[in-house]
């Protein structure tokens, strides 16, 4: 059975930062591309970064281009999201996704909220 | 980017009754590869999304065979041929045509 679940959440205040975790499990890890998105308390989906399964090839949304960065451990079968400068518009639910054209299996989530 | 535009954005309707959801997308969404990466995904309330339909027509595992999916280039739908209780909440479409991937706005389903 594909497992996703995402750590690392929680409360920081504006300006910090925070690192995301993925672990995935029964599937062949090193084989998939990966997603992260998130939603807004009471808002829809956003999208955010994507990595290949060789962590080659790496996008972000405009949105945190140049604040979060996308990583992967594959021997570790491990996804990760490091969250830097982060203010109150970061506040959601995190989820990592698996693959792009077919993102069939979603964790499910972590809340990350920013406040002082 | 791509734009999507779902509409309604709300729709109430009676158990046993069909329902459909339309996504309009800005640019057409047949990629290279010649498939049409256009899914549609269902939020449950307090749950993450769970994908339905992908390139465009294709139920994913455990879906059962009253939603469907139709449409092409620009203009899809989602039906569902005989909503029940379990079918409440918001619908999403997506397109992963290009990055950034992008989503509608969602369309919330309410029974009547």
């Amino acid at each position: 059975e594909v497992q996703l679940e995402e750590s690392g959440g929680g409360l920081v205040q504006p300006g910090g930062s925070l690192r995301l975790s993925c672990t995935a499990s029964g599937f062949n890890f090193s084989r998939y591309s990966m997603n992260w998105v998130r939603q807004a308390p009471g808002k829809g989906l956003e999208w955010l970064s994507y990595i290949n399964n060789s962590s080659s090839t790496i996008y972000y949304a405009d949105s945190v281009k140049g604040r979060f960065t996308i990583s992967r451990d594959n021997a570790k079968n491990s996804l990760h999201l490091q969250m830097n400068s982060l203010s109150p518009g970061d506040t959601g639910v995190y989820y990592c996704a698996r693959d792009w054209g077919i993102i069939g299996y979603w964790g499910q989530g972590a809340l990350v909220t920013v406040s002082s | 980017d791509i734009l999507l535009t779902q509409t309604p954005l709300s729709t109430p309707v009676t158990l046993g009754q069909p329902a459909s959801i339309s996504c309009r997308s800005s640019h057409s969404l047949v990629h290279s590869d010649g498939n049409t990466y256009l899914s549609w995904l269902q939020q449950r309330p307090g749950q993450p999304p769970r994908l339905l339909i992908y390139k465009i027509s294709k139920r994913f595992s455990g879906v059962p065979d009253r939603f469907s999916g139709s449409g092409a280039g620009t203009d899809f739908t989602l039906k569902i041929s005989r909503v029940e209780a379990e079918d409440v909440g918001i619908y999403y479409c997506m397109q992963a045509k290009q990055f950034p991937l992008s989503f509608g706005q969602g369309t919330k389903l309410e029974i009547k």
